[in-house]
């Protein structure tokens, strides 16, 4: 089974600050992909960064970087230049057959 | 152009009811799934279905039934239903069998269930 653990249920930054999510996961899977999902008040459930287990380099998407640690299983999300828009909640999620979400971390982004 | 649309978006319902949430994507994509996202934001996959073909049914009460009539709809169905069904549904396509190399998954805007 597979397993996906955000620590914070909630988190604030002020705009243009940077922030951190964190995220760690367990899987038995040898070629797995992770993402973040980011689903704002409009509910619209939005891909933010995805990593690719085999591939060393952390992915970058504009102010959105992830440290992928495989050994550790960790995967955090680094929201550079925070804005306003970027007030969501966001998911760590590991692929299997579908999609295992951890619980999420809502974010709030304060002038 | 929605990619992948569901209707209704908002659905309120006497307990006991059975009701139908629709989904049609149209990025010619294999695989469509459901999600159930419950009161506290947990979203949990129900069902996925590969080609018209089921294949992944999780832990989920048989009053709730899938059908897909092409690779493009999966629908839902609920019999019966309970006060605990109350959540929002999502709806998701992907390219091809979930966890493949570039299998991100597109969702729809989710229908809000309240079963009152």
């Amino acid at each position: 089974a597979q397993t996906v653990t955000q620590s914070q249920p909630e988190m604030s930054v002020q705009e243009a600050e940077t922030v951190t999510l964190s995220c760690t996961y367990d899987t038995s899977e040898n070629n797995y992909y992770l993402f973040w999902y980011k689903q704002p008040p409009s509910r619209q459930m939005i891909l933010v960064i995805r990593q690719e287990a085999y591939k060393q380099q952390n992915a970058t998407e504009n102010r959105f970087s992830v440290n992928f640690q495989k050994a550790a299983k960790s995967f955090s999300l680094k929201i550079s230049d925070s804005q306003l828009g970027d007030t969501a909640m966001y998911f760590c999620a590991s692929s299997g057959y579908a999609l295992n979400f951890g619980k999420g971390t809502s974010l709030l982004v304060t002038p | 152009d929605t990619a992948v649309s569901q209707t209704p978006k908002y659905l309120v319902t006497q307990m006991g009811n059975d009701k139908s949430i629709k989904c049609e994507q149209n990025l010619g994509h294999d695989t469509m799934y459901w999600y159930k996202q419950d009161s506290k934001k947990f979203l949990k996959i129900m069902f996925s279905y590969n080609n018209k073909e089921l294949i992944i049914n999780e832990t989920v009460p048989n009053r709730f039934s899938p059908k897909s009539p092409d690779k493009a709809h999966l629908n839902l169905h609920i019999n019966s239903l309970e006060l605990g069904d109350s959540a929002v549904y999502f709806c998701a396509s992907s390219t091809g069998l979930a966890g493949g190399p570039g299998d991100e998954q597109f969702f729809g805007p989710g229908t809000r269930l309240t079963v009152l």
